[in-house]
């Protein structure tokens, strides 16, 4: 069964820090995705992994890929407020019947002014 | 139309009720999904059709019952629910296409959810 290990599940950083979030993940896989989920809404699509040594950056976020670890990070710089989130890593297990999502239990981030 | 919709946003239902929930996606994804999520908890799995045919069910109570009419539509239709199948209904699509013989699986995209109070 394949297991998704978020950390830290909360974390509470001020404005400009830096900090990094990691997903841990058991069994093979080479898709992995991170999502952001505002309180009370949907999940928004930040990045989408596919291959070992995977980078990719977007504003001030920039999320990472090692199959070999099974690893991946998302390594915030110069937080802002508007980064206050839940954000979830999801790792597939494609079958040929389906997509099948695993997710983290979600890193709960605060940013104080 | 790059979205995911879903309706209705809000529902409240007693146990005796019969209810549906409706998701709908106009990009030509050939894979929907039904996800359950409790407060402050990840997305859960319940239900995948992939082609219009049930392909996956993460072992489900009865009293959910998916369906999908046609290639854009996916329905969960609700049954005798219990008060603690309250949560955010998600649906989701994604973009699929034949790689020899296997079917690969492309990103899933959300719609906003159905937020469902049973009492």
């Amino acid at each position: 069964e394949l297991k998704v290990e978020q950390n830290p599940l909360f974390l509470s950083m001020q404005e400009g820090k830096n900090y990094t979030i990691y997903c841990n993940y058991s069994t093979t896989s080479d898709r992995l995705y991170w999502y952001r989920q505002d309180p009370g809404k949907s999940l928004e699509s930040l990045f989408v992994l596919l291959s070992n040594g995977a980078v990719k950056q977007e504003g001030r976020l920039m999320a990472s890929l090692d199959t070999k670890a099974r690893l991946s990070t998302l390594h915030i710089t110069a937080a802002v407020h508007d980064l206050s989130a839940t954000y979830f890593c999801a790792v597939d297990d494609p079958k040929t019947s389906g997509s099948r999502l695993t997710f983290g239990e979600g890193t709960q981030l605060t940013v104080n002014p | 139309d790059t979205e995911v919709t879903q309706t209705p946003k809000h529902l409240v239902m007693g146990m005796t009720n019969k209810k549906s929930l409706k998701c709908e996606q106009h990009m030509g994804h050939r894979a929907m999904y039904w996800y359950k999520q409790k407060a402050k908890k990840p997305p859960e799995l319940m239900f995948v059709y992939s082609y219009e045919k049930l392909s996956i069910n993460e072992s489900v109570p009865s009293r959910f019952s998916p369906e999908c009419p046609n290639s854009s539509l996916l329905n969960l239709h609700l049954h005798a629910l219990q008060p603690e199948d309250s949560a955010l209904y998600l649906c989701a699509s994604s973009q699929t296409r034949l790689a020899g013989a296997a079917k690969v699986y492309n990103e899933q995209f959300f719609g906003p959810g159905t937020r469902l109070t049973v009492l």
